[in-house]
């Protein structure tokens, strides 16, 4: 099925970095939703953009709804051991039918 | 918050037997549930898309007849992988939405691991 382009498609960084990762889409989307997902686990929404531009946080979590609605982005600052896991990002076109996902960016963390 | 159960977390199953996987929303009424399949390293890939009351719609290439799909109130979907063989083990997820606006964004079960031996 479709997916979005999500890079990088792992990183390994030191414990107090900064981590940058995004989506783009040759799509528009009316939603981009940020998820991470634990080994053995689903996928748990950390942050929801509704509007082209809108910048939300969520703690040390900042992601962006790009102005052309094709894209978005996920930083965390200063990223600590438990930030381990794989990120999706996802986008959905309407107020509703599926999703679709990018195939996700593995993030390790070197304490 | 939003909350999805799905149940049973892991399953052993014998080749040739059914399996049934239960995904309940406990605090909200989910109008669509969705069922996902996920390979090891891989990313999400969708099976089926469940409307409460009405038949399920499948993805391409996703057989329905093997994967019955039944959403019968606002708070239960559940998968049956009928006739399972090894190579429909896998990682099962579901996930529910609701149509109240604004879209908080889908809620995701914890996922089920199928084995199938």
């Amino acid at each position: 099925g479709q997916q979005l382009n999500q890079s990088p498609q792992s990183m390994f960084i030191q414990e107090g970095e900064d981590v940058s990762m995004n989506c783009t889409s040759s799509s528009i989307f009316n939603t981009w939703l940020w998820y991470k997902q634990d080994p053995g686990e689903g996928p748990v929404l950390l942050i929801a953009l509704y509007k082209a531009g809108e910048l939300t946080s969520n703690g040390r979590l900042t992601a962006q709804f790009g102005i052309t609605r094709k894209d978005s982005f996920l930083n965390i600052s200063a990223s600590i051991p438990s930030d381990v896991g794989i990120y999706f990002c996802a986008g959905l076109r309407g107020s509703q039918g599926n999703l679709i996902f990018g195939k996700g960016t593995k993030l390790s963390v070197k304490p | 918050g939003a909350v999805v159960s799905q149940h049973p977390s892991r399953v052993i199953c014998k080749s040739g037997t059914s399996v049934k996987i239960e995904c309940r929303s406990l605090d909200f009424q989910a109008t669509t549930m969705f069922w996902y399949r996920q390979f090891p390293k891989k990313s999400l890939m969708l099976m089926a898309t469940s409307n409460e009351g009405s038949k399920a719609t499948y993805e391409q290439g996703v057989e329905k007849d093997k994967f019955l799909i039944n959403h019968a109130s606002l708070t239960l979907s559940t998968l049956t992988v009928t006739s399972a063989h090894p190579e429909d083990s896998s990682f099962y997820i579901c996930s529910a939405g609701t149509y109240q606006a604004p879209l908080q964004g889908y809620t995701f079960g914890s996922g089920t691991r199928l084995t199938v031996v």
